[in-house]
């Protein structure tokens, strides 16, 4: 069984670019999180899905952050304009339900020069 | 705030002891408990969880106890191997849907 599938693994852009991330959560998994990964803050949740809904978006730093889930296969995390500061590693994540193990995809490691 | 945070944050092993990683939480509300592993380049691995009905779970190879009383939990790994190097976390479920992560605990495993 797949599990959640990232892309693009890594991403390097100039500031100012937009930058798309995407993620495919496991088949079945109703619930979807973006989480955002530095050294000096750890794991942090930028936003909850739940069928295909924003439920919690307080974690998205910022207006030049948006996320959308058009379906339940597929989600995107956008920065515009990105900056230097926004280099990170970004995860998704699902879950059967809501409060069910939420298990990882492989990130994807933005770097904005 | 409440928190949840490791006591430690690297641990060095002999492969083939015993790894303990503890965790202390502050929430008692808290109900539900997650171990992650972490490898350099991957995104978080779920080990074991374990709610706050039950003192211990076992796994393969990995054991998580909970001591509700002084909100400890504890992760530990038989016969450590060397694969078994990684960053772990301990991640508490604060009703809901939302996971709040240790900083965690890097283990080296030595030969």
């Amino acid at each position: 069984d797949a599990g959640v599938i990232q892309s693009p693994r890594h991403e390097v852009t100039e500031m100012g670019q937009e930058v798309t991330l995407r993620c495919k959560p496991i088949s079945g998994h109703n619930s979807l999180f973006w989480y955002r990964q530095t050294m000096m803050r750890g794991l942090e949740l930028l936003i909850y899905f739940n069928n295909n809904v924003p439920i919690d978006d307080s974690g998205m730093p910022e207006d030049r952050f948006s996320a959308k889930m058009p379906n339940a296969s597929f989600s995107t995390l956008k920065i515009q304009p990105s900056e230097p500061r926004d280099s990170a590693v970004y995860f998704c994540a699902s879950s059967r339900g809501q409060g069910d193990t939420q298990y990882f995809g492989p990130g994807t490691r933005l770097t904005v020069l | 705030g409440e928190s949840v945070g490791l006591h430690l944050p690297t641990l060095s092993v002999q492969e083939g002891d015993n790894s303990i990683i503890n965790c202390a939480y502050s929430n008692s509300a808290s109900d539900y408990f997650i171990w992650y592993k972490q490898e350099s380049g991957k995104g978080p691995q779920f080990i074991i969880d374990i709610r706050s009905n039950m003192d211990k779970r076992q796994g393969q190879r990995v054991t998580v106890l909970l001591n509700k009383t002084v909100k400890h939990l504890s992760l530990q790994i038989a016969a450590t191997q060397p694969g078994d190097s990684a960053v772990y976390f301990c991640a508490e479920n604060l009703g809901d849907y939302k996971l709040s992560f240790g900083a965690g605990t890097t283990v080296t495993v030595r030969a």
